[in-house]
């Protein structure tokens, strides 16, 4: 079984400059996050999608972040403009959806972005 | 707002040491529990995992760990680690009502020498 895919694995742009991620989850997932991972912290969740809708972007800073997930598979996280302090990595998960219950959440190999 | 704390930021052990790292969090209610590790250079992978049931959940190479509801704690044990368990290790907790969102801690990066 193929794993949860991202693109690009690494980017470098300034501060100002505007940046995409892409995410293909693992096949069949219904349930997509973006996390972002800050060097020397725990990932912290930016925004989930059920399918094609969003379930919580409380974390999303919307005045420069925004994703999306049209047709419920693929996802894109879009920084607009970057800042300094959005240095990071970006990490994408998914999770097969079980209704009333808990899930497991897979991980990509995440997309480590340097703002300068 | 739920928290998640691993005490131990680094931990420097040699081969076949015991090993037990700190997880705690400050929900009340219902919770279900995760390890994951992440080895250099690689992504973050599952360890192990509590939903319900026997509070003494076993994962993979090795890994063990045990949830007391009372200490809020979920630390994760090894008897004897080896060189290859060197890594980042993330504690992460979900809460019913929180949907399937993780709040993760913030990580304990374990170097273990030969």
């Amino acid at each position: 079984e193929a794993g949860v895919a991202q693109s690009p694995r690494y980017k470098i742009i300034e501060k100002r400059q505007s940046v995409a991620f892409w995410c293909n989850p693992i096949s069949g997932h219904a349930t997509l996050y973006w996390y972002q991972q800050i060097l020397g912290q725990g990932p912290k969740l930016l925004i989930q999608f059920q399918n094609n809708g969003v379930v919580d972007d409380s974390q999303l800073p919307k005045d420069r972040f925004s994703a999306e997930r049209l047709k419920g598979v693929d996802s894109t996280l879009k920084i607009q403009p970057a800042k300094l302090e959005d240095s990071a990595v970006y990490l994408c998960a998914s999770s097969p959806f079980r209704a009333g219950g808990p899930d497991t959440q897979y991980f990509g190999p995440g997309t480590r972005l340097t703002v300068l | 707002a739920q928290s998640v704390s691993q005490h131990n930021h680094h931990v420097i052990l040699s081969e076949a040491a015991s090993l037990e790292l700190g997880c705690n969090y400050s929900y009340g209610g219902t919770v279900n529990l995760f390890w994951y590790v992440q080895y250099p250079g690689q992504h973050l992978q599952l360890l192990l995992k509590y939903f319900s049931g026997d509070p003494l959940v076993k994962g993979i190479k090795g890994f063990e760990a045990e949830f007391i509801k009372s200490k809020f704690s979920f630390n994760l044990r090894k008897p004897s680690v080896q060189w290859s368990d060197t890594a980042e290790y993330f504690c992460a907790v979900n809460h019913t009502g929180a949907g399937n969102m993780l709040t993760f801690g913030g990580g304990t990066r374990l170097m273990v020498k030969p």
